[in-house]
């Protein structure tokens, strides 16, 4: 079965400074992968996604995520962190194969201090 | 374009009480998911269907969970009866198709406490 594992269900980061979220995937073949982002009061949002092709993916916002199979990996990064940042990240894994079915990760809360 | 619409927003009920969620996607999507998500862990999929058929409904308790989709287009969700862990957001999300890697939009959610 497919799963996904994020690292650290709290970060903080200064405003100004790098975020890295990490995400690590379990599944037989490579599969699809998404991150998600949940604002207070809101419904989650689709930030970025990885099928096939070039495993560098740039998201909305200035999110970029890449794919390392060798590394079972999917981190989510960001240069320089906004206040507007602050929110919940959710990792994602859906199978390659069949229909999609998505699997989501825990959750990481990004704080951003001023 | 409007985008998923659930309600209600928040509901309290007492344990063994029955409560229904209501789920409107967005138009013209064909596939509609129903999550479970509980507080400090990630949604989790209750149950899945394309146009009104179920596609997915594996992690359904289906002893007290049961869900419709009739004329493919708005769902509802029921507990019967309620229990103490039921307590959950209850994500509603709807893609165009059944695509793989194809996007899910999400309603706001209807946050469930079960007292």
């Amino acid at each position: 079965a497919q799963s996904v594992t994020q690292l650290g269900s709290h970060v903080s980061v200064s405003e100004g400074a790098l975020v890295l979220l990490r995400c690590n995937y379990s599944s037989s073949v490579p599969p699809y992968l998404f991150w998600y982002v949940q604002y207070p009061n809101q419904g989650l949002q689709l930030l970025l996604k990885y099928t096939t092709g070039a495993t560098l993916v740039k998201g909305i916002n200035g999110f970029e995520a890449e794919f390392k199979k060798s590394e079972t990996s999917f981190h989510l990064t960001k240069p320089s962190a906004h206040m507007s940042d602050a929110a919940e990240y959710f990792c994602a894994v859906s199978p390659s194969g069949g229909y999609q079915k998505v699997t989501f990760g825990i959750g990481t809360k990004l704080q951003v201090i001023p | 374009e409007a985008g998923v619409a659930q309600s209600p927003r928040y509901k309290i009920i007492e344990k063994r009480q029955s409560v229904a969620f209501w789920c409107n996607p967005i138009s013209g999507h064909a596939t509609l998911y129903w999550y479970q998500q509980i507080l400090g862990q990630g949604p989790k999929l209750l149950i899945q269907f394309q146009n009104n058929g179920v596609v997915d409904d594996s992690q359904l308790p289906k002893d007290r969970f049961s869900a419709e989709r009739l004329k493919g287009v708005d769902s509802t969700l029921k507990i019967q009866p309620a229990k103490l862990e039921d307590s959950a957001v209850y994500l509603c999300a709807s893609s165009l198709v059944r695509k793989r890697g194809e996007k899910l939009f999400f309603g706001s959610g209807t946050q469930l406490s079960v007292l």
